[in-house]
């Protein structure tokens, strides 16, 4: 079974803070996204990965940057966090990018910006 | 830019009734649809993956239709329980990039 892990289930932050969203998955899976779901938007693409050191935009990707030196890892960093980043954030994986694969998602981590 | 809407945002019914989600898109030219699942603080589990040259595919009590020209696919859960209470989400994939609906949270009353 894929398995994908994310460092936190809750996390409080202080608005300016500097935030890593750590997301871990154990497959050998090429390709890594990082999503954002907040009520009534659904999910929304920030970013993701086909490869080490590689990244791509989604569609949301102002206020955030990411990080993949490892391919079972890809980190999510908030430089500077703001009350709007006040969400739900979804790590997934997929072993191809290709239209035929699913991906498979992490638990989430709620973050809160105060 | 694809637009996927899901109706209703939520539903209520009792235990054994059949369940019927819709899920409509506005870019026809996808080359799969796919639904999850989301429990409450969760992540997302896959339910159902169809190809764009499908036009069901069914898993247990699950049944989801799709059809392409009219940018719709359907999701029947049938003698619906208890443990089906979840939010349920449409996402469609055109190349690498999935496309979400707001999902339809369903409640199965015993």
């Amino acid at each position: 079974d894929v398995k994908v892990t994310q460092s936190s289930r809750y996390l409080v932050k202080r608005t300016g803070e500097k935030v890593f969203l750590e997301c871990v998955q154990d497959m050998d899976h090429e390709n890594m996204f990082w999503y954002r779901q907040d009520p009534g938007l659904g999910l929304r693409l920030i970013y993701f990965s086909y490869d080490v050191k590689m990244k791509e935009k989604g569609d949301i990707p102002e206020g955030y940057s990411v990080s993949r030196e490892k391919k079972e890892r890809f980190s999510l960093i908030l430089e500077s966090a703001s009350t709007n980043q006040t969400s739900m954030y979804l790590c997934a994986s997929s072993l191809l990018l290709q239209h035929t694969d699913t991906q498979y998602f992490g638990p989430g981590t709620r973050l809160t910006v105060l | 830019k694809q637009e996927v809407t899901q109706i209703p945002a939520a539903l209520s019914v009792p235990e054994g009734e059949n369940l019927v989600l819709n899920c409509s898109f506005t870019d026809s030219a996808i080359y799969n649809l796919q639904w999850f699942r989301q429990d409450p603080g969760k992540g997302l589990t896959s339910l159902l993956l169809i190809q764009s040259s499908q036009r069901e595919q069914t898993s247990g009590r699950l049944n989801a239709s799709l059809d392409k020209s009219s940018g719709r696919s359907t999701l029947y859960i049938a003698a619906s329980q208890p443990g089906d209470s979840a939010t349920y989400l449409c996402a469609v994939t055109n190349d690498y990039k999935l496309s979400f609906g707001a999902g339809t949270t369903v409640t199965v009353r015993a």
